[in-house]
């Protein structure tokens, strides 16, 4: 069964410090896998977005990383601040189907403190 | 980046009521989707449309139907709305070749 597995569920920092929010996946094939970042109430705002042959990418104090040999990904947040507080989405998308369908993770909710 | 707008941002309304959640672009793009999300869970694709005329079910059953007459614009259509189609609902469009997801503020809909 293709599933998206995001840990942890939730996540309390202190601003300016750094965190690593985690993603393991069984979609196969495979084809992409996103970072979302979705604030309260709104709609997702993408992050990064990473295939097959790349293991890293950079969206300011955002990193993300894919080991596609064992299907994970990280998300890094570097100095945090108090607007990073959101929700934090992985996507991974397959190549199996006309569609490209997109498997969703249940998000991290991360909350930044003063 | 593209622009994306839902009308209503949140709607109260009673059990039996029809509504219709608007969705439109303006940068012509051909794929667009919808979908739902309840508190703290994933989203999860009702439907999506590839273009003018096009449009189909996504893995979720919803008892919502949409219509693709325009290419800007993407409304989903509840025609008794009830309790449990309480919910967000997200619309997004496709974009380049990896159809990266490009989101809507969405519309929070509260069924009494």
């Amino acid at each position: 069964k293709n599933q998206v597995e995001q840990s942890p569920q939730s996540l309390i920092i202190l601003e300016g410090k750094n965190c690593t929010l985690q993603c393991n996946y069984t979609v196969s094939p495979f084809s992409n896998l996103r970072w979302y970042k979705q604030d309260t109430g709104r709609g997702p705002v993408s992050l990064t977005i990473m295939t097959f042959s790349e293991n890293t990418k950079s969206n300011g104090r955002y990193t993300a990383t894919l080991d596609a040999d064992t299907k994970q990904s990280s998300l890094h947040i570097t100095a945090s601040q108090l607007s990073d507080s959101a929700s934090y989405i992985c996507v991974v998308s397959d190549r199996g189907s006309t569609l490209g369908r997109l498997y969703f993770g249940r998000g991290t909710q991360l909350t930044v403190w003063p | 980046e593209a622009d994306i707008y839902q009308t209503p941002r949140y709607l109260v309304i009673g059990t039996g009521k029809k509504i219709t959640l608007e969705c439109s672009q303006t940068m012509g793009h051909d794929k667009m989707y919808w979908y739902q999300q309840d508190p703290g869970m994933e989203l999860h694709l009702i439907h999506y449309s590839y273009g003018v005329n096009s449009t189909e079910k996504g893995d979720l059953s919803s008892e919502s139907t949409v219509s693709r007459i325009r290419t800007e614009h993407f409304p989903l259509t509840l025609e008794s709305a009830r309790p449990s189609h309480t919910s967000q609902y997200l619309c997004a469009l496709g974009q380049g070749e990896t159809d990266t997801q490009y989101f809507g503020p969405g519309t929070r809909l509260t069924v009494l």
